[in-house]
C-alpha cells in the first residue's frame, strides 16, 4: 500500500508547547498535505507543500518535506487546548493517500 | 456557503438491504472521491471521479459502486451491504482533477450493518 503512515500514533502535551508529528511514505509524491480531524468529523485542510518545496509556514504551523527519506513533519508551535484534534498527512500520485493519524492533546 | 453534505449522517442497516448514501457539492469542483475510515486504518479511498461520467477505482471498491451523472452529485452504492462494511465514510470534493489542490469533505455518515 502507498499509505503514509504518522509518528507518534499518539502525542498528549500542555498548552502553549510544540507539538511535532512526523509523515513518511512509500512512493513518489505530487504534493503532501496535512489535515486535522476533530473526533469524528470531517477532515480541514490545513497546508499543502509541493514536492520541489522544502519547508513551508502558516500561522503556526511549519512543514517540512524530506523527498530523499519520503517523510515530512508537522510542527504546531504555542499549541492551544483547541488544537486537540488528529492530524493526518495526505500524498498524491495517482490517487490521495491518507496515513493513519496522529491524535494530538493538548492539555490546559 | 460552500458545503458538501452527505445524507444519511447516520444508518443502522441489514445484510444484504441495498443502499445508497448521497454527497452533493455546491462549489462546481471536478474531482469527487469516497472515503471509509476504520480505526488503526486511517482513511482509504473506496472510488473516485475525476468529472462527470469519470469514475476510477481506489484502494478498497470491493462491493461499492459509485455513479456520477451531474457534476454536484456522486453517491457510493452498497448492493449488498456485509458486516465488514460498517464504518465511517466520508464525501470529498476538490477543484480540480490533477490532484494539487486540497480536499473538502463532508460531515461523514457512520453505517452499520448488522
Amino acid at each position: 500500500s502507498q499509505q503514509g503512515e504518522e509518528d507518534p500514533q499518539a502525542l498528549s502535551i500542555q498548552e502553549g508547547e510544540n507539538a511535532t508529528m512526523n509523515c513518511s511514505y512509500k512512493t513518489s509524491i505530487n504534493n503532501l498535505q496535512w489535515y486535522r480531524q476533530n473526533s469524528g468529523r470531517g477532515l480541514v485542510h490545513l497546508i499543502l507543500i509541493r514536492s520541489n518545496e522544502r519547508e513551508k509556514h502558516s500561522g503556526r504551523l511549519r512543514v517540512t518535506l524530506d523527498t530523499s527519506k519520503k517523510s515530512s513533519s508537522l510542527l504546531i508551535t504555542a499549541s492551544r487546548a483547541a488544537d486537540t484534534a488528529s492530524y493526518f498527512c495526505a500524498t498524491t500520485g495517482n490517487q490521495f493517500y491518507f496515513g493513519t493519524g496522529t491524535s494530538l492533546t493538548v492539555i490546559p | 456557503e460552500a458545503q458538501v453534505t452527505q445524507n444519511p449522517r447516520y444508518l443502522i442497516t441489514v445484510t444484504g438491504k441495498k443502499l445508497t448514501v448521497t454527497c452533493s457539492q455546491n462549489m462546481n469542483h471536478e474531482y469527487m472521491s469516497w472515503y471509509r475510515q476504520d480505526p488503526g486504518l486511517g482513511l482509504r479511498q473506496i472510488y473516485y471521479s475525476m468529472n462527470v461520467e469519470v469514475t476510477d477505482k481506489g484502494d478498497v471498491p470491493e462491493g461499492y459502486k459509485v455513479s456520477r451523472k451531474e457534476k454536484r452529485n456522486f453517491p457510493l452504492i452498497l448492493e449488498s451491504p456485509s458486516p465488514n462494511q460498517t464504518s465511517l465514510y466520508f464525501c470529498a470534493t476538490s477543484v480540480g482533477g490533477d490532484r494539487d489542490y486540497e480536499q473538502y469533505f463532508g460531515p461523514g455518515t457512520r453505517l452499520t450493518v448488522t
